[in-house]
């Protein structure tokens, strides 16, 4: 069965440069969920979207933004990279009319040097 | 405000004893509520969920997960542990009020003793 495709897997940074994380949901799911997970930390929400528009937000810097398009699938661009940005950046998709769990790719690890 | 609590940064456990892992929310509301496995440097995998319905959840791997509602817990258990159930474990509770985001605990290390 199609996953959450998350691209790329691995990404290395420079401080102040700017990163682009993609996310391809299941198909027919219509909601994306954006985490990241610092070392040794809980994931942390985001933001969220439903039907390509934004619906939550978490604690996501204002240096980041992120979009859904009309595939679906969603991108979180990161600008400014702090040291700090170093994580696993999870996507995870859902489908509102289905039974509440949702589907977690496998993630992005950052690191931001 | 929905959250969920995980008393237990790491457990350990021999193999082929049984296992549990701590999870306690609090939450208004009928409480959504998951267990998920991580794995280094791996994603989340999901093995169970209580929405409604009978308090004992099976799961994936021979996972169960207990719902008590007066103690508020949603335990993970397996009657038999093994070497290869070492991994991180999140429980988390799904925000029905809004958006339906996930609220996680902050995860316990299981390590299971060959």
């Amino acid at each position: 069965a199609a996953g959450v495709i998350q691209s790329p897997r691995h990404l290395i940074k420079e401080k102040r440069e700017t990163a682009t994380l993609k996310c391809y949901p299941i198909p027919r799911h219509d909601t994306v969920y954006w985490y990241q997970q610092g070392p040794g930390q809980d994931p942390q929400f985001l933001i969220s979207f439903y039907e390509k528009m934004q619906s939550d937000k978490g604690s996501i810097p204002d240096r980041f933004s992120a979009q859904q398009f009309s595939d679906y699938h969603s991108e979180l661009n990161m600008s400014s990279l702090e040291l700090g940005d170093s994580a696993l950046y999870f996507c995870a998709s859902s489908w509102t009319g289905g039974s509440y769990g949702y589907t977690f790719g496998s993630g992005t690890r950052l690191t931001v040097v | 405000a929905q959250s969920v609590a995980q008393p237990e940064d790491q457990v350990n456990v021999a193999e082929g004893n049984p296992l549990t892992v701590k999870c306690t929310y609090s939450v208004s509301g009928n409480p959504y509520l998951f267990w998920y496995v991580q794995y280094p440097n791996r994603g989340l995998q999901f093995l169970l969920k209580y929405i409604t319905g009978d308090n004992l959840v099976k799961g994936s791997y021979g996972f169960e997960a207990e719902f008590n509602k007066s103690q508020t817990s949603f335990h993970l258990k397996k009657p038999s542990a093994l070497v290869s159930d070492s991994a991180l474990y999140f429980c988390a509770v799904r925000d029905m009020s809004g958006t339906y985001k996930y609220i996680f605990g902050t995860g316990t290390r299981l390590k299971v003793l060959a």
